[in-house]
């Protein structure tokens, strides 16, 4: 069945460090892509997407490619804030009314 | 608008007890669903419902039942908790009725410990 893998974390970064969180996917097709956040006691709240194979989601700095031949949709920001600090999920659109996430992966940008 | 609530925030049950999660929109979203989150794991679907009468099964359904009575309220009953329930629960909706790429939006969840 379809899933989703993202790196495991905790990722610890310098603030203005760059970012990288790889996820890649396993899918029929070619699903819609996201990028969820939940920040410290909240719920998820979305962060980007892309909705087909070369497509690229930006949201407050942060970038993803959707890449079809990797299957992959890795995370990426040039300079973290510690603002961004925060939990992370890449998801996919598994079907009718269904998203699929990964694990998720924990960022923490110290000052 | 408040968005996406849940009621309670934390709650610890009994082996055998009953509950329910109370979960209301005020965004007139069609999509309502139920997800829970467990370390490791991300977010898996419990129930999902398209509108008020309309409900299905997502892919963790065992343990739980809804209801859609009204479009603002979803509500998530467990009638006889187990240990494997315990978990974050997450409520989110969307509009229109299928979610598809639509963005989801999640309330701030409850967190459920079963004794």
């Amino acid at each position: 069945g379809d899933s989703v893998t993202q790196m495991e974390g905790p990722v610890t970064l310098s603030e203005e460090a760059f970012l990288t969180i790889n996820c890649t996917y396993t899918a029929t097709g070619y699903p819609s892509l996201f990028w969820y956040v939940q920040y410290p006691g909240e719920g998820l709240q979305l962060l980007l997407k892309a909705t087909k194979a070369d497509d690229k989601g930006s949201n407050k700095g942060f970038e993803a490619t959707y890449r079809k031949e990797t299957t992959s949709f890795h995370l990426e920001k040039g300079s973290v804030q510690v603002s961004d600090s925060a939990v992370y999920f890449c998801a996919l659109r598994g079907g009718y009314n269904k998203l699929i996430f990964g694990a998720g992966t924990r960022l923490a940008v110290h000052p | 608008n408040a968005g996406v609530t849940q009621t309670p925030k934390f709650q610890v049950l009994k082996t055998g007890q009953s509950m329910t999660l109370q979960c209301a929109q005020d965004m007139n979203h069609e999509y309502m669903s139920w997800y829970r989150q467990d370390p490791g794991m991300g977010l898996r679907l419990i129930h999902y419902s398209v509108g008020a009468g309309i409900t299905d099964q997502g892919e963790v359904p065992n343990g739980y039942n809804v209801s859609r009575s009204t479009t603002e309220d979803f509500p998530l009953r467990l009638l006889s908790a187990a240990p494997s329930q315990t978990s974050v629960y997450f409520c989110a909706s969307s509009y229109p009725r299928d979610a598809g790429d639509n963005e989801q939006f999640f309330g701030p969840g409850t967190r459920l410990t079963v004794l």
